[in-house]
């Protein structure tokens, strides 16, 4: 069964700084991860897909890493700004069976960026 | 311009009751889902529909049935309402993997708050 982990909970940091978000599921056999951005009361936007042949994804200010062999990615967010606060979600879809993108979900990680 | 709508966007209602939401998306995506967010914000998969045809149904009630008329709409049907039933439901959409050029990206509609009484 596919667990995904998001690392840290909840993140503040003051208006400037780089960050790192971390994810990471238990069983590599994924066909891409999918990162997101959900706004309080809001929908989920979504921000970058990386397929599985793939290392990376760029995205303005945001940058996304997969390392599928370790079962791990990281979205990197430069020079945040007060607007970037929200919950950010990762999840992975499964390679084998047929289950049709089904995506398995962390619990994501909540930022808040302070001016 | 809404890629992928639903109604009503708040839904409160007695227990016992009988309730629809509803999900359109016009991507030509054909490949339509239903997420439950329960209160510690935890997105699970409930059901999914490729052209109209059913191909998950996670461990869901039988009270919750699922109807796609055609491939832009996914409806979500749910009867005898509980009070657990309360959270917030997403419909998404994707074209299908192992389709040249596409990629299985989802994309989320704006989520149903439905409150059980």
């Amino acid at each position: 069964k596919q667990e995904v982990t998001q690392i840290p909970a909840a993140l503040s940091v003051p208006e400037g700084e780089n960050l790192v978000l971390n994810c990471s599921f238990t069983d590599s056999a994924i066909y891409n991860l999918q990162w997101f951005r959900q706004d309080p009361g809001k929908g989920l936007t979504s921000l970058l897909l990386i397929q599985s042949s793939q290392r990376e994804q760029t995205s303005g200010r945001l940058n996304a890493s997969l390392d599928k062999s370790s079962g791990r990615s990281t979205l990197y967010i430069a020079a945040s700004q007060p607007g970037d606060s929200a919950t950010y979600l990762c999840a992975v879809s499964k390679d084998r069976g047929s289950t049709l993108g089904r995506l398995y979900f962390g619990r994501g990680t909540q930022l808040t960026v302070w001016p | 311009d809404t890629a992928v709508s639903q109604t009503p966007k708040y839904l409160v209602t007695q227990m016992g009751n009988d309730k629809s939401i509803k999900c359109e998306q016009n991507l030509g995506h054909d490949t339509m889902y239903w997420y439950k967010q329960d209160s510690k914000k935890f997105l699970k998969i409930m059901f999914s529909y490729n052209n109209k045809e059913l191909i998950i149904n996670e461990t869901v009630p039988n009270r919750f049935s699922p109807k796609s008329p055609d491939k832009a709409h996914l409806n979500l049907h749910i009867n005898s309402l509980e009070l657990g039933d309360s959270a917030v439901y997403f419909c998404a959409s994707s074209l299908a993997r192992g389709t040249i050029g596409t990629y299985n990206e989802q994309f989320f509609g704006p989520g149903t708050r439905l409150t059980v009484l």
